[in-house]
């Protein structure tokens, strides 16, 4: 599986746009790119999954290159409440095998 | 839709004893995955469940852990006997989506056991 590499640690105020990025230089051809997020005593939650280019839901935008090395998740305008911990992951096309990193700890502040 | 439920919320044990944590997937999810969570880190993958089959249990320290899945359906992790470093969350998750969200899983809210 692919390891990936993220900052350990971001700060933000509210309103900004914060964009996490993460690498994964040995990703493989059927990898997909997953997002989640995790708050203090809760499971982590899924954010967002890609493959290439861009993909948006209601919650976060994901940024994919074309060499797809790495990926940026974009949280738009950023609250308080989205102060957690955010973990990059390469998923296996079809071994569902998840593996979590270290994570990203985003900290929003008023 | 119910999510998944994990039991018990919390568990104090000494060294050396047993412990059993109990998760119960999302309905119709064959899937179902135990991870391990301590203090500050990433969650670690113990053990992954396809239907009642082992799919990846390379990170399961098979002297002191295990896990079933009876039916494919609810599953048990058994820890026996208990050492301190083993302090951690124990996180059920499952998921039944293939394709552009086969990545997406659905977690209980953990056990945690503190090991004294």
């Amino acid at each position: 599986l692919a390891k990936t590499t993220q900052p350990i640690s971001m700060d933000s105020y509210e309103g900004q746009e914060v964009n996490i990025t993460c690498s994964h230089n040995n990703i493989a051809t059927n990898d997909y790119i997953t997002w989640y997020q995790q708050f203090p005593s809760q499971g982590p939650r899924f954010i967002i999954q890609g493959y290439k280019t861009k993909v948006t839901n209601e919650v976060a935008s994901l940024f994919i290159p074309a060499d797809r090395k790495s990926s940026t998740l974009s949280l738009p305008r950023v609250s308080l409440s989205d102060t957690a911990v955010y973990y990059c992951l390469v998923v296996l096309g079809s071994f569902q095998k998840l593996v979590f990193g270290t994570g990203t700890r985003l900290l929003v502040s008023p | 839709e119910a999510g998944v439920a994990q039991s018990p919320r919390y568990k104090i044990i000494e060294k050396r004893q047993s412990v059993a944590f109990w998760c119960n997937p999302i309905s119709g999810h064959a899937t179902l995955y135990w991870y391990q969570q301590i203090l500050g880190q990433g969650p670690k993958l113990l053990i992954q469940f396809q239907n009642n089959g082992v799919v990846d249990d390379s990170q399961l320290p098979k002297d002191r852990f295990s896990a079933e899945r009876l039916k494919g359906v609810d599953s048990t992790l058994k820890i026996q006997p208990a050492k301190l470093e083993d302090s951690a969350v124990y996180l059920c998750a499952s998921s039944g989506i293939k394709g552009e969200r086969n990545g997406e899983l659905f977690f209980g809210e953990g056990s945690r056991l503190t090991v004294l």
